[in-house]
């Protein structure tokens, strides 16, 4: 079985300052990573995810995430924030590989608070 | 538009009332996902289902029941067995990828039991 942490449960920030989000997994196999962002009563959107290949996965407006196996990490950064950044953002985590079924785990989430 | 809905957004029920919330994708998706979130607690998988008349449970089925009697619809019945079923219900689908596909999500229903 696979868990996620995300270490921070809110993390508060001045407008244009950098952020990090963090998480990290268990799993005993190889993983799929995702990070979610969702805004208030709304629906969750996926930002990245991280099938193979390069461990830096690039998403739109600057965000980007690095897949570390040695530190079973998936660390969500951005370089500069807007007040519009304000949400909760999820990172989730499957087994590879197979054609069955494979759960999604999700992690308690981190609140991105954006200040002006 | 292609995407999925999830209607009422909001729904009272009283404590004893079984409830039914309803999805609905027309993104031709195969496998719809219903889930529960509570505050801190991240999503937890209620129940899944890959394709027409048949679905597995979740990691928290107990209370709920579900029905896929069509390729795009996934109604998700919250029971009276339910010992504590106010919480935001998300309703998401896929294709049908073996682990890399993407699911979407609607934009929710939040349940409160008076």
């Amino acid at each position: 079985a696979q868990s996620v942490t995300q270490l921070d449960s809110q993390v508060p920030v001045f407008e244009e300052a950098p952020v990090e989000l963090r998480c990290n997994y268990s799993s005993s196999v190889s993983v799929y990573l995702f990070w979610y962002v969702q805004y208030p009563n709304q629906g969750l959107q996926l930002l990245l995810k991280y099938l193979s290949g390069s461990t830096l996965v690039k998403g739109i407006n600057g965000i980007e995430a690095e897949f570390n196996k040695s530190q079973t990490s998936f660390h969500l950064r951005k370089p500069s924030v807007h007040i519009s950044d304000t949400a909760e953002y999820f990172c989730a985590v499957r087994n590879a590989g197979g054609t069955s079924y494979g759960k999604l785990t999700f992690g308690q989430g981190t609140i991105l608070t954006v200040h002006p | 538009d292609g995407g999925i809905t999830q209607s009422p957004k909001y729904l009272f029920r009283k404590e004893g009332q079984n409830v039914t919330l309803s999805c609905e994708q027309n993104l031709n998706h195969d496998a719809m996902y219903w889930y529960r979130q509570d505050p801190g607690q991240g999503l937890r998988l209620i129940y899944y289902s890959q394709i027409v008349n048949d679905f597995q449970k979740g990691d928290i089925a107990e209370g709920y029941s579900v029905s896929r009697e069509k390729k795009e619809s996934f109604p998700l019945t919250v029971t009276s067995a339910q010992k504590n079923p106010t919480a935001f219900y998300l309703c998401a689908s896929s294709i049908w990828g073996g682990g890399t596909d993407t699911q979407y999500f609607g934009p929710g229903t939040r349940l409160t039991v008076l």
